[in-house]
């Protein structure tokens, strides 16, 4: 099993809509969580963490259920420069180095 | 944030030849990743390279193989030995948001632009 699970998607969405992005995690220990973005052929870069109380950032809202070991990412009023690949990251207590899991890629259509 | 450079960008290269890749940080941070990206796949975790210590690699990866030198706070490299076919990736290091980057967020890890590696 996978330490991170994504549905891969493509999730292809028309411009404005609503998209929600689930992960899951194996590893109780973990203790910070991350969505992270990528375009097509450039490195990842933070979008935003996930803390226990949910957190939100303009159009994106993150959410952590640590019972469940379960996150997710709901981005809201989808614009064309959204369309990427989103990554849910893990990290475990005391390592720094981050599990990555393989990405949803989402297309926003106009 | 911090600004991480690469050398090279990108390399094709022959079967049983070796390449060494360079990451360049603006500033000194305590801790250096290495990951390697397969085509359509995330991100795997090489190693993590510390100053004046030994690299610590993860499971599927040796030292053998991806041999990584860490000489002062603002570099590394990383080898690719006797590549095959199979080594074909993007090779990105990253660094820890802690440790005294100006301005960074403290849970943060910035990434390298990457090296493009294709072997034939």
């Amino acid at each position: 099993r996978k330490e991170v699970e994504q549905d891969p998607g493509p999730f292809n969405v028309p411009e404005g809509a609503t998209v929600a992005f689930n992960c899951t995690y194996s590893n109780s220990a973990s203790q910070s969580f991350f969505w992270y973005r990528q375009d097509c052929r450039k490195e990842p870069k933070l979008l935003m963490s996930v803390y226990s109380s949910g957190n939100e950032d303009g159009r994106f809202t993150a959410q952590l259920n640590r019972a469940s070991q379960y996150i997710s990412l709901l981005i809201r009023d989808s614009k064309l420069s959204d369309s990427a690949t989103y990554l849910c990251v893990v990290t475990d207590t005391g390592r720094r180095a981050l599990t990555f899991g393989s990405g949803t890629r989402l297309q926003v259509q106009p | 944030s911090a600004v991480i450079s690469q050398k090279p960008s990108r390399d094709i290269c022959q079967r049983g030849t070796s390449l060494t890749i360079q990451c360049q940080v603006d500033s000194q941070v305590t801790m250096m990743f290495w990951y390697r990206q397969q085509p359509g796949q995330s991100l795997t975790l090489i190693a993590t390279a510390n100053q004046g210590s030994e690299a610590t690699y993860e499971s599927g990866f040796v030292i053998d193989k991806f041999p990584i030198s860490r000489p002062n706070l603002t570099f590394s490299t990383l080898t690719v030995s006797n590549m095959s076919p199979e080594d074909s990736s993007i090779y990105l290091c990253s660094v820890d948001g802690r440790g005294g980057l100006a301005g960074s967020l403290r849970e943060t890890q910035y990434f390298g632009p990457g090296t493009r590696l294709l072997v034939l």
